[in-house]
């Protein structure tokens, strides 16, 4: 059975600061998903990475995928307010998608 | 386009009470899904629809039924709702069950069972 798991659970960080997520999945798996939640709403698509050393970036954001390790990083540089959110990771695995715990991030002054 | 909506947005049962919570799709997707997302955990899988016609279940199917009314539309029934189903749930599409097909979600309905 695949196990997802992120951490840290909770990250409070202050602004101008660098901080990495991580998530660890426990078997072979051929996409993996990173989505942001803000508070009361859905789940928006930040990131799919496709294959081993895929990286990709947008803004202050960028996700990275080792497949052989089974980790993917979710890096956040020079962190904004406006990063506050929750943080999925989601792994694809025999049609379905299997999410981690999330990381529920807070950026202050 | 309005992507995947769903009713009611906000609901509160009593114990033992019934409900369905529809969902609707205007992407032509085939295939659908319902989740639960509790304090703490991740979204996790109640039930999945890959066409017209099939349903199947995920992880946490117990207490819930679910039916694919059409292309477009996938409803989830509680039969006699408990206090350990309040949660907040949410739909989901795709094109395919194939890993190269992204979800998209819907705004999630939130349900308190007391």
């Amino acid at each position: 059975e695949l196990k997802v798991e992120q951490n840290p659970l909770f990250l409070s960080m202050q602004e101008g600061k660098n901080y990495t997520i991580y998530c660890n999945y426990s078997t072979t798996s051929d996409r993996l998903y990173w989505y942001r939640q803000d508070p009361g709403k859905s789940l928006e698509s930040l990131f799919v990475l496709l294959s081993n050393g895929a990286v990709k970036q947008e803004g202050r954001l960028m996700a990275s995928l080792d497949t052989k390790a089974r980790l993917s990083t979710l890096h956040i540089t020079a962190a904004v307010h406006d990063l506050s959110a929750t943080y999925f990771c989601a792994v694809h695995n025999t049609d379905k998608l299997i999410f981690g715990t999330g990381t529920r991030l807070q950026v202050f002054p | 386009n309005a992507g995947v909506t769903q009713t009611p947005k906000f609901q509160v049962l009593k114990t033992g009470q019934s409900m369905t919570l529809q969902c609707a799709q205007d992407m032509n997707h085939n295939s659908m899904y319902w989740y639960r997302q509790d304090p703490g955990m991740g979204l996790r899988l109640i039930y999945y629809s890959a066409s017209e016609g099939t349903t199947d279940k995920g992880e946490v199917p117990n207490g819930y039924n679910v039916s694919r009314l059409n292309k477009r539309e996938f409803s989830l029934r509680l039969e006699s709702a408990a206090p350990s189903q309040t949660s907040v749930y949410f739909c989901a599409s795709s094109e395919g069950l194939a890993s190269m097909y992204e979800q998209y979600f819907g705004p999630g309905t939130r349900l308190t069972v007391t």
